[in-house]
């Protein structure tokens, strides 16, 4: 069975760069399309990006210019970057796994912008 | 970008009861539509999918109906542990949209 489990930072400070790893076990990356997703009280869903493991990717076009996704396949995982940060940004981030009846999240871990 | 409505945005009821939660997408989505159920401080769980497809293991009091733009999501004879937050999702298009969840109660 799938398993996503998020790890990275709790607190990054404004204008810095937000970076956050998903790690996969269960599954290789190599078989689906992989998401970042986050929540907040204020903005509710918001669905950052997918990475195929080839490098194909797409972004939110409301981030586009400030996300970064790769994937490092040795490892079995896929990261996230999102730089200049702001308040905005807190949120818990969720990594997940694309395709239809697969879909599958990750616990989420709750990242705060503050200095 | 596609933009989903939910509602309600809040729902109270009791165990036993059918409750229906509805998702309108602002443009023809084809049947590209999940619903999640999600509990506090859990990982949120996909229940439907395909729009009307329930997914392997997932309780036969939950279907999902609709296509095009309009989405519903029904659950009948509510169990204590169905009080949780519901969302649809498309993925029709990117950006991936949500609606903006409905939080079921206990009345």
């Amino acid at each position: 069975q799938v398993q996503l489990q998020e790890s990275g930072p709790g607190l990054v400070k404004p204008s810095e760069t937000l970076s956050l790893t998903c790690a996969v076990s269960g599954d290789s990356i190599t078989n689906y399309y992989w998401s970042w997703i986050r929540q907040s009280p204020g903005k509710g869903l918001e669905w950052i990006g997918y990475i195929y493991y080839l490098g194909n990717t797409k972004y939110n076009p409301s981030l586009e210019g400030r996300v970064t996704m790769s994937v490092d396949l040795p490892k079995n995982q896929f990261s996230l970057k999102l730089s200049s940060v702001a308040a905005a940004d807190t949120a818990v981030y969720f990594c997940a796994r694309e395709g239809g009846p697969l879909a599958v999240w990750g616990q989420g871990i709750l990242v705060t912008v503050s200095s | 970008d596609i933009q989903l409505t939910q509602s309600p945005s809040s729902l109270s009821a009791s165990v036993g009861d059918r409750v229906t939660i509805t998702c309108r997408a602002s443009q023809d989505i084809n049947n590209y539509l999940k619903w999640f159920q999600q509990k506090p401080g859990k990982a949120p769980n996909l229940l439907i999918y395909s729009a009307t497809t329930l997914k392997s293991g997932v309780a036969s009091r939950f279907s999902g109906g609709g296509f095009g733009t309009d989405f519903t999501l029904t659950i009948n004879s509510l169990q204590p542990e169905d009080f949780a937050i519901y969302f649809c999702q498309q993925s029709y298009s990117p950006p991936y949209s949500f609606g903006q969840g409905t939080t079921l109660d206990i009345k």
